[in-house]
């Protein structure tokens, strides 16, 4: 149990689909984090929510769309995706933004976009 | 754009072998922390370093921060097959508040 809850675990979506991904935290953590991970490139950060507030949105196409309702749940809605979208999405919540207890990441969402 | 350089990419080696990774920065970094991912699974924290200098054992791993605070090393003694893992190290840069992370080393210890 890590803490940090991504549903689904894996995602097979054509390119004119809508869908989300949905995170949670039990863990009281007040900033929130969305992650790529693609193979052969380093973890991408795309966006940031602290205290339900986006922070950081990383030039990251509108094709994805995040929403923070409370400090317990991260979603992205994708809508019109590409191929090369295809990657390992990432939650991860931390104690405030910098934090030297690092992140807790959830087990991610394996998303493949045909 | 501070970038975080890991090296070797990828690490075959023997159960009961040591090795060491590096990571390393043209960049100063106000702290430096280290996970380990397993496959499926997101990263997992390790240890956070914050001194120029540091060592911090964590049972058969230990981690040290450069002394500039420019890189990492991460050794690891006598590995065993569940140490297998891709090994991320990531920092803070001096005022940043975004953590960032190198592409990693995928280590595969063999039994």
């Amino acid at each position: 149990e890590t803490g940090v809850t991504q549903t689904p675990r894996h995602l097979v979506m054509g390119m004119t689909n809508k869908k989300s991904l949905k995170c949670e935290q039990h863990l009281g953590h007040n900033a929130m984090y969305w992650y790529k991970q693609s193979a052969k490139k380093p973890l991408e950060l795309m966006f940031v929510y602290n205290f339900k507030e986006q922070t950081e949105n990383n030039s990251v196409p509108s094709r994805f769309s995040p929403e923070c309702p409370n400090s317990s749940h991260l979603f992205l809605h994708l809508h019109t995706l590409q191929p090369e979208d295809s990657a390992l999405y990432l939650c991860a919540s931390s104690q405030g933004q910098q934090n030297y207890d690092g992140y807790t990441f959830g087990s991610g969402t394996r998303l493949t976009v045909v | 754009t501070q970038l975080l350089e890991q090296s070797p990419q990828f690490l075959s080696i023997q159960e009961g072998e040591n090795l060491t990774v590096y990571c390393n920065s043209s960049s100063v970094f106000s702290s430096l922390q280290w996970y380990r991912q397993e496959p499926g699974e997101g990263p997992v924290l390790l240890v956070t370093v914050v001194t120029g200098g540091e060592v911090k054992k964590l049972k058969r791993l230990t981690f040290q921060f450069g002394d500039a605070r420019k890189d990492s090393s991460l050794h690891i003694t006598a590995a065993q097959p569940g140490d297998t893992g891709l090994y991320l190290c990531a920092g803070y840069g001096a005022g940043s508040y975004q953590l960032t992370f190198g592409k990693g080393t995928k280590l595969s210890v063999i039994p």
